[in-house]
Formats: C-alpha cells, sequence, structure tokens
C-alpha cells in the first residue's frame, strides 16, 4: 500500500497564482487532514474532514479552500497565494475507532513544500 | 484551546547520552498523547502514543514516554541515544470527545541532534 500520497512535492508560486495539492490515501480511512509546517511553529491544522463531504476549519484556514472529492482524495487549494503561505504542507489522514481506539492514529503524506515569492 | 509546549527547542547530546524531552499540555480532561518523530528529509512518523492504562508506554527505537496527569506531562526518553536518532521530535495531544475527527493539537517540536 501506498499510504498517503501528496502531490507535487515541490512548487513556486508568485503571488496572486493559484495552485492545487492534492492528496489521496488507500488505507479505507475516515477522517483526513491538512497541516501546514513552519519553523518553530511546529503543524498547524488548516482544514480537516471527518468523512465524505464535510469539511471543517482548522486552526489556520485562512487563504486557503478544500474539497472532499471523494473517501481517497483531500485536495488544498491556494486561490491567491500569498508570500506567507511559503510552508512544508502535510497531509494525513485515520481511521476514527472511538475514544480508546488504537485507530486513531494519523498517517502523514511525504510533504510538499511551497514557496510563493 | 488546548495548547502543547514543548521547552527544548534544540537538543545536543552525544551517542550514548540519555535523552529526556519535555511535553506539558493544557487540556485538564480526557486526552489521547502522541510522540511523533521526523528524520532528515522524511514525513512524520508515530514514535509511541498513551491512550489509557499503564501510564509508561513503550513505543519503537527503545523510546518510552510517561504520563502523568498531575503534571499535565508525557515527556518522552531514551536511556542511551544512537546516531540515527537525530531528528525533530513533536508531541501531540488530542481529546478524543470533541467531535469526530482526531484534530491534533502539536507542540513546536524539539530538534535533536547526536554527535559522534
Amino acid at each position: 500500500n501506498a499510504g498517503v500520497t501528496q502531490t507535487p512535492k515541490f512548487q513556486v508560486l508568485k503571488t496572486g497564482q493559484s495552485m492545487t495539492l492534492q492528496c489521496a490515501q488507500d488505507m479505507n480511512h475516515n477522517s483526513m487532514y491538512w497541516y501546514r509546517q513552519d519553523p518553530g511553529m511546529g503543524l498547524r491544522l488548516i482544514y480537516y474532514s471527518a468523512s465524505e463531504g464535510t469539511t471543517d476549519k482548522g486552526e489556520v484556514p485562512n487563504g486557503y479552500n478544500v474539497s472532499r472529492l471523494n473517501k481517497r482524495e483531500f485536495s488544498l487549494r491556494l486561490e491567491s497565494a500569498a508570500p506567507s503561505q511559503t510552508s512544508v504542507y502535510f497531509c494525513a489522514s485515520t481511521l476514527e475507532g472511538g475514544y480508546s481506539s488504537g485507530a486513531n492514529v494519523l498517517t502523514f503524506g511525504a510533504g510538499s513544500r511551497l514557496t510563493v515569492l | 484551546a488546548q495548547s502543547v509546549s514543548q521547552h527544548n527547542h534544540h537538543v545536543i547530546l552525544s551517542e550514548a547520552a540519555s535523552l529526556e524531552l519535555g511535553c506539558n499540555y493544557s487540556y485538564g480532561g480526557t486526552v489521547n498523547l502522541f510522540w511523533y518523530v521526523q528524520y532528515p528529509g522524511q514525513h512524520l512518523q508515530l514514535l509511541l502514543k498513551y491512550f489509557s492504562g499503564d501510564p509508561l508506554v513503550k513505543g519503537i527505537k527503545g523510546f518510552e514516554a510517561e504520563f502523568i496527569k498531575s503534571k499535565f506531562s508525557f515527556n518522552l526518553r531514551k536511556p542511551s541515544v544512537q546516531w540515527s536518532d537525530t531528528a525533530e521530535y513533536f508531541c501531540a495531544v488530542n481529546s478524543p470527545y470533541t467531535g469526530t475527527a482526531s484534530k491534533l493539537t502539536f507542540g513546536t517540536g524539539t530538534r535533536l541532534q547526536v554527535t559522534l
């Protein structure tokens, strides 16, 4: 199994350009997430999707939109990129299994490094 | 809102030295606790987790962590580090009662550098 696959791995944009980061998982997980990782700030949740057809804002949603296309795919879109969105973006997924289930562990993709000039 | 504090931002140790990385969280209710590791150029991987039961949990590669509820802490330990442990370590917490999704709150990370 491939796990969580993100594309592209690297991207350079100019301010104002748009782009979509793609994420797909093949583990039949219910929930999917987009995080951004910045030096000294750890990982911050942008958006998440608890199930197909639902999406919710995380800690830092401004400037982003998401689509849960189906159970496997969860995309992150930057409509008008800004230099503040330069970051490494991680997609993750988990199989929700209840309050004490060992299934509630996130599996991460390899990351997408985005630079906005 | 939950918060997670990792007080050690950068730790440098010699091989075979003992390691303890601090993690404190703010949420007072039932929590799930995690340590993730990110090796250079790689994605985050689960090191260990605590959901319930024995507060001393063992993970991969000889790591362990102790959940001390009264101190809101979940410190990571390893008796003898190896050069291959050089990585960034993230503590994370979620509450299992906040809805349908496991939204983790991460600490800012601790960069561990192990020298030969």
